[in-house]
């Protein structure tokens, strides 16, 4: 596709449900992101894919976050048990590699909300 | 460690007028700097960048200086329009294990009026 997708872009769910937040990436990137904003506030980063491995999760906050990635593509974050304060906007962003000047292209969001 | 601090928002502008947004960093090594914009309803678009000491980012009429001395990386625009109404988030990229690590400021909401 022309841009980093993401569904669904919004989900409401109540707590202690899971759910599971859909990034794909834009064709033929390599590094995918995710981060989580967290209202009036900014991004905090979560986890980084290269390919299909995982080479620093230090940002996911609890052992409820999970993600994975398929086919050096898309990728599911998941939530489990999901609380109150994990409401927010997580968002997706995928670039060509690991060099430090390649930019990160973002999705548009999937907006959380936990009652 | 790494961190960013950007000026509170909302910034409120009449159209034409000079903007500024300050940006201030912590961090070891040799960042790059960046900013992104975020217009409503959409996702984050890089703004500008600027990758070593000295260099000036510039884009749409945007433009920053990475200041080593003062740790800043302030955003400026000599006459915005109602179309820059947006939230710009300043960033510092680390390299961390292999690549480039985006720590992000808060956000400053920027508001337009005619």
């Amino acid at each position: 596709g022309a841009g980093v997708s993401q569904s669904p872009s919004n989900k409401v769910t109540e707590k202690g449900k899971d759910v599971e937040l859909r990034c794909d990436p834009i064709s033929g990137h390599t590094a995918l992101y995710w981060y989580r904003q967290r209202l009036g506030q900014g991004l905090e980063f979560l986890i980084y894919f290269q390919g299909n491995s995982a080479p620093d999760k230090s940002g996911l906050p609890s052992d409820r976050f999970s993600a994975e990635r398929t086919g050096e593509s898309v990728s599911t974050l998941t939530i489990q048990r999901t609380q109150q304060e994990d409401s927010a906007v997580y968002l997706c962003a995928s670039s060509t590699g690991t060099l430090r000047r390649n930019e990160q292209f973002f999705g548009p969001g999937t907006r959380l909300t936990v009652l | 460690g790494n961190s960013v601090t950007q000026m509170e928002g909302p910034v409120t502008l009449s159209e034409e007028a000079f903007l500024t947004i300050n940006c201030t960093y912590t961090a070891t090594g040799y960042p790059s700097l960046f900013w992104y914009v975020q217009y409503p309803g959409e996702g984050l678009q890089l703004l500008l960048k600027a990758t070593k000491a000295d260099d000036k980012g510039s884009n749409k009429g945007f433009e920053a200086t990475y200041r080593k001395e003062t740790t800043s990386f302030h955003l400026e625009k000599g006459s915005v329009q109602v179309s820059d109404s947006a939230v710009y988030f300043c960033a510092l990229g680390i390299l961390s294990g292999g690549y480039n690590k985006l720590i992000f400021g808060a956000g400053t909401r920027l508001a337009v009026h005619p």
